[in-house]
Parts: C-alpha cells; sequence; structure tokens
C-alpha cells in the first residue's frame, strides 16, 4: 500500500541528546514536510522540502535540521538546542504542484526522560 | 504563523444529531481542505475545496468552499460514535508559497451513543 511511515512511535531523550525521526514515503511525491503539535496549538510547520537536496525553513526551525538526500525520505533530527522538544511529530507529502493537499504520517511522540 | 479562527473549539453532541463547524479567516484562500485526526494518530484528508462556493460531499459529511474565500464550513450529518475525533482546516492562503498550509487549532468533537 502506498503511504507515509514515521519511526519510531514513541521516542525519549536525555538532555544533551540528538535525536533522529525517521519518515518515507512511497507516494512518488516531490514535496515533504515536517510539523509540530502541542495540545490546544493545532500543527506548526517546522521544515519543508519541495525537491531532493532542498529544504526551507517553516515557522518553528530552530533546534531543528533536516535533510533530503533521496525523494523517498525526510528524516528529522531534533537537537540539543530544542530546549522544550517533548510534543507529537507529524511528517507529510504532497504532489509537488502548488496547492494539492498533503498526506500525513501516523506521528512520532518525543518524550524528554 | 498565521492561525484560521476554527470553531466551535469543541462540541459534546448524542448520537444522530447532525454537527457544524466553520474556519474563518482575514485573508483570501485559494484551497480549502478538511482533515480528521483520531488520538495518537497523524491527520486523514476528508474534503478537499477548490474553487470558491464549491460544495463537496463525503458520505456523511459536506464541505463547502465560501464564497468571499475567507471561510469554510464542515457539516455532519446522522452523526456515529466513530465520528469521535479532532477536525481541522487547513488552506493555501492566495499569494502565499503554495507549499505552505495554514491550519485551524481544530474542533472536538464528542459523540454520546
Amino acid at each position: 500500500d502506498g503511504g507515509i511511515t514515521q519511526s519510531p512511535k514513541y521516542l525519549f531523550r536525555k538532555e544533551g541528546q540528538n535525536v533522529t525521526l525517521s519518515c518515507e514515503q512511497n507516494l512518488n511525491h516531490d514535496a515533504m514536510y515536517w510539523y509540530r503539535q502541542d495540545p490546544g496549538q493545532g500543527l506548526r510547520l517546522i521544515y519543508y522540502s519541495q525537491i531532493v537536496n532542498d529544504f526551507q525553513k517553516g515557522d518553528i526551525a530552530e533546534g531543528y535540521s533536516v535533510s533530503r538526500e533521496k525523494k523517498e525520505s525526510f528524516p528529522l533530527t531534533v537537537t540539543s538546542a530544542q530546549k522544550n522538544p517533548t510534543a507529537f511529530y507529524l511528517c507529510a507529502s504532497s504532489i509537488g504542484q502548488g496547492g494539492q493537499p498533503q498526506h500525513f504520517g501516523d506521528g512520532t511522540r518525543l518524550s524528554i526522560l | 504563523g498565521q492561525q484560521l479562527n476554527q470553531s466551535p473549539q469543541s462540541m459534546f453532541i448524542q448520537e444522530g444529531e447532525d454537527v457544524s463547524m466553520n474556519c474563518t479567516s482575514s485573508s483570501i484562500f485559494n484551497t480549502w481542505l478538511w482533515y480528521k485526526q483520531d488520538p495518537g494518530e497523524g491527520p486523514v484528508l476528508l474534503i478537499a475545496l477548490y474553487k470558491a462556493g464549491e460544495l463537496t460531499s463525503n458520505g456523511r459529511l459536506t464541505a463547502q468552499f465560501g464564497i468571499t474565500r475567507k471561510d469554510s464550513f464542515l457539516n455532519i450529518s446522522a452523526s456515529i460514535p466513530s465520528d469521535v475525533g479532532i477536525y481541522f482546516c487547513a488552506g493555501h492562503k492566495s499569494g502565499g508559497s503554495n507549499y505552505k498550509l495554514t491550519f485551524g487549532k481544530g474542533t472536538l468533537l464528542t459523540v454520546n451513543p
């Protein structure tokens, strides 16, 4: 089945540690996105990528980094510089043309140990 | 980033009742999208709207793209317990990046059997 796979489902981070969240899609979509979801705040854009080897900062990029070496993959690293990383992280993808709907994975819940 | 004004924030209804929710903005939107999110999962696309005045149905769900292009409505008829979840509106703003979605904060729907 075509879709977006995020892993792991749950992740724990120790203080000072970087952690990487995986996102893979087999929809042949050009564009991919990372969102952070906190209770009562909706979805906030962290980074997005329109094409391989290119990505742009979203609204809350500080403390995060991404790479887009393959069309299918868009991993997100939560660095130690992100002081409040506890949240639900969602990856999405869309067809390259603008205005198309985004399709989401099932999310990764990150917590602090 | 800008948020859409989504209302109501929450609804508690009896099974079989109809539900209405809406999103408004001070800006014009080119696309309106409605998603449903179950606890611990990613949002799932319900309906996509691309033209002002467009009325689209998906089973018991009906959504409309407002004539002014600044609002959208979602109606659910004859609610059932599995309709429980958070409903999000989202859209692509006119004049903005077609890759970036603006989200409402969600409507939490509870259905009493």
